[in-house]
């Protein structure tokens, strides 16, 4: 069966850089969420799109900034990347619009490490 | 508005159980609860919506008490498999589109 598929896997970037990450959800998932997840803590709640809309919004930092395209891959953009950013990025989709249980599929993550 | 997840750890011998709690100030449409390994994405486990209802399958199950925003994951007979860092997630209205993870509960099962 699909899953979430996000890319890249890893990456590495220096302080002040920029990074852009990205999401394809499982087929006919139309709600994605992007959660950041430092290392021992939580999935932090970012952002969230339904049907290329952002639907919810979270504890995003102003320099990042993320959309849902009309094939409902999404993307994440980091500017001004602070060491602080350093964490794995976790991207769920789920077929909210065919019910209301918001069943989370998780991707593998992105690692994203600013040195 | 994050839920409140206890203990923070626990470690057992294979074949004891676990009781990992959840609560929430917030009245809450739904709890999830989901477990993730080490440097693996987190995997749903079990949904409960409002209404009290309880779920399970295999020697996971788990109960929502809506009054009482809380929910509990139960864990019969413990296999290795089970180790890992388990969340609960809460929504807080039906198609919410933000679910908020407590901080976890790390559960570590010896041989």
């Amino acid at each position: 069966a699909a899953g979430v598929i996000q890319s890249p896997r890893h990456l590495i970037k220096e302080k002040r850089e920029t990074a852009t990450l990205k999401c394809y959800p499982i087929p006919r998932h139309d709600t994605v969420y992007w959660y950041q997840q430092g290392p021992g803590q939580d999935p932090q709640f970012l952002i969230s799109f339904y049907e290329k809309m952002q639907s919810d919004k979270g504890s995003i930092p102003d320099r990042f900034s993320a959309q849902q395209f009309s094939d409902y891959h999404s993307e994440l953009n980091m500017s001004s990347l602070e060491l602080g950013d350093s964490a794995l990025y976790f991207c769920a989709s789920t077929p909210r619009g065919e019910s209301g249980a918001n069943v989370l599929t998780f991707g593998a993550g992105s690692r994203l490490t600013v040195l | 508005q994050q839920p409140v997840q206890s203990p923070q750890a626990v470690i057992l011998r294979e074949g004891e159980d676990a009781v990992i709690n959840c609560s929430s100030s917030k009245a809450l449409y739904s709890v999830h609860w989901y477990r993730q390994k080490h440097g693996e994405a987190p995997v749903f486990l079990m949904i409960l919506l409002k209404g009290g209802e309880q779920k399970g399958h295999d020697k996971i199950s788990a109960s929502f008490n809506e009054k009482k925003q809380q929910s509990s994951l139960y864990l019969t007979a413990s296999q290795l498999s089970y180790s890992g860092t388990y969340f609960c997630g809460t929504e807080i209205k039906n198609r919410d589109d933000k679910i908020i993870f407590g901080k976890g509960t790390r559960l570590h099962i010896l041989p």
